[in-house]
């Protein structure tokens, strides 16, 4: 199994709303990371989380903020988003070996 | 610096038709990873390649790793229209966090 799940599938929040997206996955990985996408663009690297400590943070504002509860589970909390912040934000996790990541299917994300 | 460059960006092709996807670098990768997306999805893994010229096939797709790890090749036989996607690929330059290094993406649709 290699099934990485996001909840929730879509989100629409005002500016002044606090939301958090969920993710998790159940094949032992250690590393987990959360991404964002614009449409046909490449995905954009914001957090990496090793053994559930911060590894990197690619100078993402403070408005997203990264939780790791557990190996199996990575949110990301949301607060005082911009319009701009709209886009598919994608968690993956990281299979040691091979060092493939296998993605989840996204949030959509819409910010008015 | 885009260390990945991936081409063409977009391609239109009749079904059946054959076409191939490139991805080059002057680094070396540990492994390259092939993903396919649709729209609003996430990124689905077709292959990981570790090994200088190792060819992988997937059905109607084939897969080559250059010899010096630096570039990789996708190639689809008799293209069909449930190819249509975004094709990304991305090498991993063996950092202890599994940094992902992306291509721009390959806009491909198959038409009937």
């Amino acid at each position: 199994d290699t099934e990485v799940t996001q909840t929730p599938k879509h989100l629409v929040m005002g500016m002044t709303n606090k939301k958090s997206l969920k993710c998790e996955q159940h094949m032992g990985h250690r590393a987990m990371y959360w991404y964002k996408q614009k449409a046909k663009k490449p995905p954009e690297l914001m957090f990496v989380y090793s053994y559930e400590k911060l590894s990197i943070n690619e100078s993402v504002p403070s408005r997203f903020s990264p939780e790791c509860p557990n190996s199996s589970l990575l949110n990301l909390h949301l607060h005082a988003l911009q319009p701009e912040d709209s886009a598919l934000y994608l968690c993956a996790s990281r299979e040691r070996g091979t060092d493939t990541q296998y993605f989840g299917p996204g949030t959509r994300l819409t910010v008015l | 610096t885009q260390l990945l460059e991936q081409s063409p960006q977009f391609l239109s092709i009749q079904e059946g038709e054959n076409l191939t996807v490139y991805c080059n670098s002057s680094s070396v990768f540990s492994s390259l990873q092939w993903y396919r997306q649709e729209p609003g999805e996430g990124p689905v893994l077709l292959v990981t390649v570790v090994t200088g010229g190792e060819v992988k096939k997937l059905k109607r797709l084939t897969f080559q790793f250059g010899d010096a790890r630096k570039d990789s090749s996708l190639h689809i036989t008799a293209a069909q229209p449930g190819d249509t996607g975004l094709y990304l690929c991305a090498g991993d330059r063996g950092t202890s966090y599994g940094k992902l290094t992306f291509g721009q993406g390959t806009i491909l649709t198959v038409h009937p």
